[in-house]
């Protein structure tokens, strides 16, 4: 079963804004990933968010963690056309990460 | 160096043949995956291996094959291709098993079965 779900599936802004992607997930976790993947590309490891940590930040991203919620958002700051790609959650779950459907962000210059 | 590499990057075959990918990591990692990724971009593991030894085996065709010669090659063989088996396969490493650990992507080999 599908643990976390993006939200928006798709996002589309100018140069020079945020970003945000929410995902949500059903049961409780250790810890919470994300992933970019550029069209025709594996993906590439973001952020790793621990279930004890509520905020982590990496250059322009950052990623916040509501477990109450049972939801993270990941925020892209002043973002830039190489941007432009799907992100993904990944959550764990028996063993396993399981990955949300991703949203499609698109920047346009 | 590429740290997870994948061969070949594009197959296209007929329905009915065999074919196998290759995967290799350079990191050291103890874990190697098998994922395949759908159309709609749904990324769903396959099959996982620590130190050779296959530890997650999700239900997939028995037409698939995982082989892990040593710790840094895992290889998908695949055998009388069907038309649903077109998508990317991606394989992806971590330093040891488990969801806590951030997994490491080879850039995919896309399969298109005709």
């Amino acid at each position: 079963s599908q643990q976390g779900e993006e939200d928006p599936q798709a996002l589309s802004i100018q140069e020079g804004e945020n970003a945000t992607m929410n995902c949500s997930y059903k049961t409780s976790i250790n810890n919470l990933q994300w992933y970019r993947q550029n069209s025709g590309r594996g993906l590439v490891h973001l952020i790793l968010i621990r279930s004890n940590e509520r905020e982590k930040h990496s250059g322009r991203l950052r990623v916040t963690l509501d477990t109450s919620k049972k939801s993270s958002s990941l925020l892209i700051t002043a973002s830039r056309a190489a941007d432009t790609a799907s992100y993904f959650c990944a959550t764990e779950g028996g063993g396993k990460l399981i990955f949300g459907q991703g949203t499609e962000l698109s920047v346009k210059p | 160096d590429t740290a997870v590499s994948q061969t070949p990057k594009y197959l296209v075959t007929q329905m009915g043949n065999d074919k196998s990918i290759k995967c290799e990591q350079n990191l050291g990692h103890d874990t190697m995956y098998w994922y395949k990724q759908d159309s709609k971009k749904f990324l769903k593991i396959m099959f996982s291996y620590n130190n050779k030894e296959l530890i997650i085996n999700e239900t997939v065709p028995n037409r698939f094959s995982p082989k892990s010669p040593d710790k840094a090659h895992l290889n998908l063989h695949i055998n009388s291709l069907e038309l649903g088996d077109s998508a990317v396969y991606f394989c992806a490493s971590s330093q040891r098993q488990g969801g806590g650990y951030e997994q490491y992507f080879g850039p995919g080999t896309r399969l298109t079965v005709t």
